[in-house]
């Protein structure tokens, strides 16, 4: 079964880290590439960063740059998202997700959650 | 960046009926590079259209898209109880991030 499993959400105080986790299956993770979208409570879908298959090109939002890095261990079939100085605003849901045809995320994980509070 | 921008943000319907979504782009999406996503209350998105027309695998028949250069248009024939949810489009063509719409939501009448 083709799947995405996020993992490393939870609660943390403002200017801290937090390093999410993807773990993909039944597909060869190597020749694709990924990216985190994220959803605040009651909003809709923002596109946050994505990376090419080998790690070489990554790109982010304007909001999260200098401060979010995504990468990737093709070894161990898993992304990351490392967030660093974490604002009120980062509060979301972290999906990772697979761009397939055309570029459309044909795959998604489940989530994870990640709430920026004092 | 291209904005991409939806219409109705919300649309009252009851089951039967037909829902006619729009997605607007601020410039020509390449190659009609435009997705569309349904999500439900608690889930992840789901990918129904890719390419502006084409299926996803999975997808009923009710759900086709339509459009090109700056117009887009998902139409859900004969809505069932579980097609009430959120919809997103998504343009997938101009680099290096793909931007949504800022969604409509799809409820009961």
């Amino acid at each position: 079964e083709v799947q995405l499993v996020e993992s490393g959400g939870g609660l943390v105080q403002p200017g801290r880290s937090l390093r999410l986790s993807c773990t993909a299956s039944g597909f060869r993770f190597n020749t694709y590439w990924m990216s985190w979208v994220r959803q605040a409570p009651g909003k809709g879908l923002e596109y946050v960063a994505n990376i090419n298959t080998d790690g070489g090109e990554k790109n982010y939002v304007d909001s999260v740059k200098g401060r979010f890095t995504i990468s990737r261990d093709n070894a161990k079939n898993s992304l990351y998202l490392q967030m660093d100085s974490l604002r009120v605003d980062d509060t979301a849901v972290y999906y990772c997700a697979r761009p397939g045809r055309l570029w459309a995320f044909d795959i998604w994980g489940h989530g994870t959650m990640v709430t920026v509070s004092s | 960046e291209i904005v991409l921008t939806q219409s109705p943000g919300t649309l009252s319907l009851s089951p039967g009926e037909r829902a006619t979504l729009s997605c607007r782009a601020s410039q020509n999406v390449d190659n009609n590079y435009l997705a569309w996503y349904q999500q439900r209350p608690g889930q992840a998105p789901r990918l129904l259209i890719y390419g502006a027309s084409a299926r996803a695998p999975d997808i009923p028949d009710r759900f086709s898209g339509s459009g090109s250069g700056t117009d887009f248009t998902l139409t859900i024939n004969r809505l069932e109880p579980e097609d009430f949810a959120v919809y997103y489009c998504q343009q997938c063509r101009t680099s290096p991030l793909h931007t949504f719409g800022q969604g409509t939501n799809l409820e009961i009448k």
